[in-house]
């Protein structure tokens, strides 16, 4: 499966600011996962996402898929130091998980 | 539940030996796992696909005959990094789905190898 293209690679943040990251696919996607991966920790699960236009929240953390199913955002609201670690975006398809290329976010407090 | 583990956690050897990494699920069967590589500040990339009883399907631009996958059991699924060179060196996770189908992937703390 082709790669999907996240932005920024990289944020640093102020403790309370928000963080938003994108996922940009050029083919429609069937759903989106995002994954959390803390420094030298592996990838954690934190949502799927498989309806277009779907908004799901957890917490500080929202998550949009979009109308067209082509790209995704994650957005931390009032971000804290715990939030530090790589975003990644996956999507599943032919019995696979591809990721995407990952947002590395530093929090200063 | 659905915990992975992957043994060892980090491997430094010499260049041309092999290393075999293991990968369990230690609370369910995990009918697929998955091989991935990542290097430093960079994404996960998928080397290979194992399914229980059979062959495991490569990645374009990932060596078979280099990297060996045998998924013997539906909890145990290792890799083994024959005649390891220096560029091997990175960071091996594993991970394994098999509960409801696809939409979760529980993955492994991942195996350091440094190849000398």
């Amino acid at each position: 499966g082709q790669q999907v293209m996240q932005i920024p690679q990289y944020q640093h943040v102020q403790e309370g600011e928000d963080f938003t990251t994108y996922c940009n696919s050029s083919t429609t996607l069937s759903n989106i996962q995002w994954y959390k991966q803390r420094p030298g920790g592996h990838p954690v699960f934190l949502i799927q996402l498989v309806k277009s236009g779907e908004v799901k929240k957890q917490k500080r953390l929202t998550f949009q898929f979009g109308e067209a199913k082509k790209n995704s955002s994650l957005h931390i609201t009032a971000t804290q130091t715990t939030d530090v670690g790589t975003y990644f975006c996956g999507h599943t398809g032919f019995q696979k998980l591809v990721f995407g290329t990952g947002t590395r976010l530093l929090v200063s407090p | 539940g659905a915990v992975v583990s992957q043994h060892p956690s980090w491997v430094i050897c010499k260049s041309g030996t092999s290393v075999k990494i293991e990968c369990r699920s230690l609370d369910f069967q995990a009918t697929t796992m998955f091989w991935y590589r990542q290097f430093p500040k960079q994404s996960l990339m998928l080397m290979a696909t194992s399914n229980e009883g059979s062959k495991a399907t490569y990645e374009q631009g990932v060596e078979k005959d280099k990297f060996l996958i045998n998924h013997a059991s539906l909890t145990l699924s290792t890799l083994t990094v024959t005649s390891a060179h220096p560029e091997d060196s990175s960071f091996y996770i594993c991970s394994a789905s098999g509960l409801a189908g696809y939409n979760e992937q529980f993955f492994g703390p991942g195996t350091r190898l440094t190849v000398l």
